[in-house]
């Protein structure tokens, strides 16, 4: 069974980078598959905003395409979200996920960015 | 980018009543869409894949239709824990998008 659990800090200083850790257990990113980020505002739906291919390939949702990078280490079978310069507009619920279709999410993890 | 428009944006049903959202898409993708559910306070998760596909452990009563720019999600007989947002999501194209939501409620 396939899971991926987020991780990092809860809250970011504006201005910070907002740095986020997927790990995946049960199967291995190295396999295939894009690797991605999604994240929900409180009270709002779900917004793309990038992912990986296992080979190195990434993708990024233009709103964000400057801020973002997102990373993958097959050695310990994970995968991260960077975000610079946060405002209090990236305050929000961030989800892992599996695919382009997204068969496998995360539980999320709340980032509040304040000072 | 590919724009995903839902309706309605709020359905009022009771259990054991037929469902149907819509999935409207702006330009055609083909069967690349995703139906995904989500529950307050919970992670989404895939119902339906390829605009039809039933993904693990989906209950037969949910079912997807369409192609194109035209999508449907059925739930032929409501259950309790059938009240959630339900999203569309396209995956044929960059940036991924997805529609603003249904909430199916009481």
């Amino acid at each position: 069974q396939v899971q991926l659990q987020e991780s990092g800090p809860g809250l970011v200083k504006p201005s910070e980078t907002l740095s986020l850790t997927c790990a995946v257990s049960g199967f291995s990113i190295s396999s295939g598959y894009f690797w991605g980020w999604v994240r929900q505002a409180p009270g709002k739906g779900l917004e793309w905003i990038g992912n990986m291919l296992h080979s190195g390939t990434t993708n990024y949702n233009p709103s964000l395409k400057s801020r973002v990078t997102i990373s993958i280490d097959t050695s310990k079978n994970q995968f991260s979200l960077k975000l610079s310069s946060v405002t209090a507009a990236d305050t929000a619920v961030y989800y892992c996920e599996r695919g382009r279709n997204m068969d496998v999410w995360g539980k999320g993890t709340t980032v509040t960015v304040s000072s | 980018e590919i724009v995903l428009t839902q309706s309605p944006a709020t359905l009022s049903l009771s259990p054991g009543e037929r469902a149907t959202l819509s999935c409207r898409a702006s330009q055609s993708v083909s069967n690349f869409l995703a139906w995904h559910q989500q529950k307050p306070g919970q992670a989404p998760r895939l119902l339906i894949s390829d605009a039809s596909k039933r993904a693990s452990g989906i209950p037969a009563r949910f079912s997807g239709s369409g192609s194109g720019t035209d999508f449907t999600l059925t739930i032929s007989s409501l259950e309790p824990e059938d009240f959630a947002v339900y999203y569309c999501q396209q995956w044929i194209t960059w940036p991924l998008t997805f529609g603003g939501g249904t909430k199916v409620e009481i």
